[in-house]
């Protein structure tokens, strides 16, 4: 069974909209990420959330906005969509202290915007 | 910034063949440095880390970190077809409680039956 789960896997949005990617963790870990991947860039950091509280942020647009309404949930909202944030959004957990632990994965939401 | 580069950025192999993977890294502070594999639709899996220089082995996986040349190789014994997949190179970057990867932009390997 999935341990981190992410819904939708697949959505379509035009220029403009606004869509919310969830997240779920089952792992117990109290921190998690949200990565970006695009067909041009490598896997790319995006935020970190550790205990609820953000950590770090490395999207340069507000667009982009993290919510986290519970500790195993970090939802990913994104405003005024553009046809550049067409790529895949995976969001991860770690489970151990400051620089240790692997990242677990969930399987991505493949965002459009046409 | 940290950059990550990975070569070959795809390789082609028989069943059974030895594949060696490279990384270079920017960075001498960063932390571990860890391989995953991500299959086509699937979000990345990791393999194994190493923290200190020398090599780390488990099972058919063996990786290799030299921080003088800042360089780390991930050597896959014995490929079998269900390897075939992309091998993602990240730096751990850990700076105030966060857990931060950056990765390289991967070697896609396919192995032949």
């Amino acid at each position: 069974d999935p341990k981190i789960i992410q819904k939708p896997k697949y959505l379509v949005a035009v220029t403009g909209s606004e869509k919310i990617l969830i997240c779920e963790q089952y792992l117990g870990h109290n921190a998690m990420y949200w990565y970006r991947q695009s067909a041009k860039k490598p896997l790319e950091f995006m935020f970190s959330y550790s205990y609820q509280k953000l950590m770090d942020n490395q999207t340069a647009s507000s667009r982009f906005q993290p919510q986290s309404s519970k500790k195993n949930h970090l939802d990913l909202q994104i405003t005024a969509l553009k046809p550049d944030d067409s790529a895949t959004y995976f969001c991860a957990s770690s489970g151990g202290g400051a620089g240790t632990g692997q990242l677990y994965f969930g399987e991505g939401s493949k965002l459009t915007v046409l | 910034q940290e950059k990550v580069q990975q070569s070959p950025e795809s390789l082609i192999v028989p069943e059974g063949a030895m594949v060696s993977l490279n990384c270079s890294f920017s960075d001498s502070a960063s932390q571990s440095i860890w391989w995953y594999q991500q299959h086509p639709g699937k979000g990345p899996k990791a393999l194994i880390s190493i923290f200190s220089n020398g090599n780390k082995k488990e099972g058919r996986l063996t990786v290799y970190l030299n921080r003088a040349s800042l360089h780390v190789s991930l050597h896959i014994k014995d490929s079998q077809p269900s390897d075939s997949a992309v091998y993602l190179c990240a730096v751990s970057m850990a700076t105030g409680g966060n857990n931060k990867l950056t990765f390289g932009q991967g070697t896609v390997l396919s192995v032949i039956p």
